[in-house]
């Protein structure tokens, strides 16, 4: 099946600062998911991109396709203490049941 | 919209017992359900994935025996640990699916003990 590979692993931040999460894949995806896991949570679903080049803002967080459709980004601008949790892309793995691979995922702290 | 309820949030049993999740999608019919295994720190691992009506496909190395799933309707799907041991003790998470290729929707989560 899909596999995806995310860094970083941890990023500790000043809030206010700038955040930003990578997944990468030796293949080409059909789409790719975001989710963010607050401490003690679930997975909450943030955004599917599907097209190549697809760019998607969600108030402070931009979420970009690479052309290739072989990669992904979040980045949060100006951090806050509410971003704090653990940010993962997921992808599909293929077959008809469009299960999801998750990437390990990216803790971020936020020091106020 | 979109709600999934997990239940229970929260199992401490002796070992040997055999524990019931049940997942609920309350606003949307699923048409897939998934069960998750995630341990502190680390990233969801899928277990199985259910569709109503038919059989469960596992995940390899997930022992089906162990981890007993029922889908009985578009609506609820159980996950029984049977037996359950310590080395079982884990976060277990169900999501639903609504349409094919649309996102899942993730129960709050069940931590379940075994002592």
């Amino acid at each position: 099946g899909q596999q995806v590979m995310q860094i970083p692993q941890y990023q500790h931040v000043q809030e206010g600062e700038d955040f930003t999460t990578y997944c990468n894949s030796s293949t080409t995806l059909s789409n790719i998911q975001w989710y963010k896991q607050r401490p003690g949570g679930h997975p909450v679903f943030l955004i599917q991109l599907v097209k190549s080049g697809e760019v998607k803002k969600q108030k402070r967080l931009t979420f970009q396709f690479g052309e290739a459709k072989k990669n992904s980004s979040l980045h949060i601008t100006a951090t806050q203490t509410t971003d704090v949790g653990t940010y993962f892309c997921a992808v599909n793995s293929g077959g008809s049941n469009y299960k999801l691979t998750f990437g390990k995922g990216t803790l971020l702290t936020v020091n106020p | 919209g979109a709600v999934v309820s997990q239940h229970p949030s929260w199992v401490i049993c002796k070992s040997g017992t055999s524990v019931k999740i049940e997942c609920r999608s309350l606003d949307f019919q699923a048409t897939t359900m998934f069960w998750y295994r995630q341990f502190p720190k680390q990233s969801l691992m899928l277990m199985a994935t259910s569709n109503e009506g038919s059989k469960a496909t596992y995940e390899q190395g997930v022992e089906k025996d162990k981890f007993l799933i029922n889908h009985a309707s578009l609506t609820l799907s159980t996950l029984t640990v049977t037996s359950a041991h310590p080395e079982d003790s884990s976060f277990y998470i169900c999501s639903a699916q609504g349409p094919v290729n649309q996102p899942q929707h993730f129960g709050d989560g069940t931590r379940l003990s075994i002592l």
